[in-house]
């Protein structure tokens, strides 16, 4: 089965603090992509990120960064000097690749709630 | 703009009824994905299309939800004899062409269901 847990419900933070995310997951698929989303208030989904299972190089695309460890099956992220558009809750996500079937459904973590207050 | 659409934003209707809730994937995208979202929950998944037909239907609570995608364009989840439990936000997403290797899934707003 797969399943991704996010244990921090809510983190609060003031704004420039750097604040990272956790994100745990289980799988027995080899072949699997780990996303984030952000919902800020809004609603709507916004992709941030997708790695692959192949792919341990981390990765940084401005203030944000991402940590994927295989070893300890985990896919932090990371705001550097956070700022208050920041707040919205932040969405885990995994996905398996099936050969046989047509499984391309997102395994969502409960997501973490962050409030960046100025 | 060119990202996924859903109509309409906001649904409130009685229990019992029946309502329809469409999506207008991104230009091009084959696969199309509906969610739902409760309060404080992440999105579950409900249909999987690809092209016109029902891929995976593995989420649908029970038969009283149903989805079609008749011309592999825009999407409608129906749900008859709504109840109370079916108040969520009920979310569309769409891919290029869910084949090969495992694709982003863009969201849409979202329609928020209000079941009295």
């Amino acid at each position: 089965a797969q399943k991704v847990t996010q244990a921090q419900t809510e983190i609060s933070v003031v704004e420039k603090e750097d604040v990272t995310l956790d994100c745990v997951y289980e799988t027995r698929d080899t072949t699997y992509y780990l996303f984030w989303y952000k919902q800020p208030p809004s609603g709507e989904l916004v992709f941030l990120i997708r790695r692959n299972s192949f792919d341990e190089q981390n990765e940084i695309s401005g203030r944000y960064s991402w940590n994927f460890q295989k070893s300890t099956s985990s896919f932090n992220f990371t705001i550097t000097a956070s700022q208050v558009v920041d707040s919205a809750v932040y969405f885990c996500a995994l996905s398996v690749s099936r050969i046989a079937g047509n499984n391309r459904k997102l395994i969502w973590g409960l997501g973490t709630s962050l409030a960046v207050n100025p | 703009g060119a990202g996924v659409s859903q109509t309409p934003s906001n649904k409130v209707t009685e229990k019992g009824k029946y309502v329809e809730l469409r999506c207008d994937p991104i230009s091009g995208h084959t696969a199309l994905y509906w969610y739902r979202q409760s309060l404080g929950q992440g999105p579950e998944f409900l249909i999987y299309f690809q092209g016109t037909g029902a891929a995976d239907d593995s989420g649908l609570p029970n038969d009283r939800f149903f989805a079609v995608r008749p011309e592999g364009s825009v999407s409608t989840l129906k749900i008859q004899r709504t109840e109370r439990g079916d108040s969520a936000v009920y979310l569309c997403a769409s891919s290029p062409s869910g084949q090969g290797s495992l694709e982003t899934q863009y969201f849409g707003p979202g329609t928020r269901l209000l079941v009295l």
